[in-house]
């Protein structure tokens, strides 16, 4: 099953971009790439989630390298409410209906007013 | 979107005691649930998947008598957690599969809110 890490903190100032980095050099070709966030005393909280291309919502933006071993979570206007941890997830298992996720240690964003 | 619900938010027991804590999926029949549990600073530990109409699978280390799981229906798993100790503390986390996860691979599963558990 494919790892991965990312930095234990971040800082960011408010209204800036927020650039989050994942590796997960260990990939496998069907494997998606999943970002959740989880807000202190909180359940995680959906973020985006990719294959190959890059993808973006409403919430973040997703890019990832072509290789696939890496990628980078966007938060384009970084606000005082996206302070939180998050965690960048690649999707385990191999039997439908029994799959889950690994949390790994995440990254504590912090937002600087 | 896909809800999960959980019951309590937050509650606090004498040791000793048992205390449920349940789930449910709100909009969608969940099939597979899964279980975690977090310590303070730390990130979510899978304890246990639930599976509807038959017997929750444990990951290793996790005692299957002191924390029961039961998956009586697909919109609810409770968690029990028996005989608690105050190193039972911890905050629990349920999540949710729709019957198709496991064949659409690029759906995302749905967390609770979770309950923070206390034992005096």
């Amino acid at each position: 099953d494919a790892k991965t890490t990312q930095p234990p903190s971040m800082d960011c100032a408010e209204g800036r971009a927020a650039n989050l980095p994942c590796n997960h050099s260990t990939i496998s070709g069907n494997e998606y790439v999943y970002w959740y966030r989880q807000i202190h005393s909180q359940g995680p909280q959906y973020i985006i989630h990719g294959l190959k291309n890059n993808e973006t919502n409403e919430m973040a933006s997703l890019i990832i390298t072509e290789d696939r071993k890496s990628s980078t979570l966007i938060l384009p206007h970084a606000t005082l409410r996206d302070t939180a941890v998050y965690y960048c997830i690649v999707r385990v298992g191999h039997n439908f209906g029994n799959e889950k996720l690994t949390f790994g240690t995440g990254t504590r964003l912090t937002i600087i007013p | 979107g896909a809800v999960v619900s959980q019951h309590p938010s937050w509650v606090i027991c004498k040791s000793g005691t048992s205390v449920k804590i349940e789930c449910r999926s709100l909009d969608f029949q969940a099939t597979t649930m899964f279980w975690y549990r977090q310590f303070p600073k730390q990130s979510l530990m899978l304890m246990a998947t639930s599976n509807e109409g038959s017997k929750a699978t444990y990951e290793q280390g996790v005692e299957k008598d002191k924390f029961l799981i039961n998956h009586a229906s697909l919109t609810l798993s409770t968690l029990t957690v028996t005989s608690a100790h105050p190193e039972d503390s911890s905050f629990y986390i349920c999540s949710a599969n729709p019957p198709n996860w496991g064949l659409l691979r690029n759906s995302p599963l749905h967390f609770g809110n979770g309950t923070r558990l206390t034992v005096t």
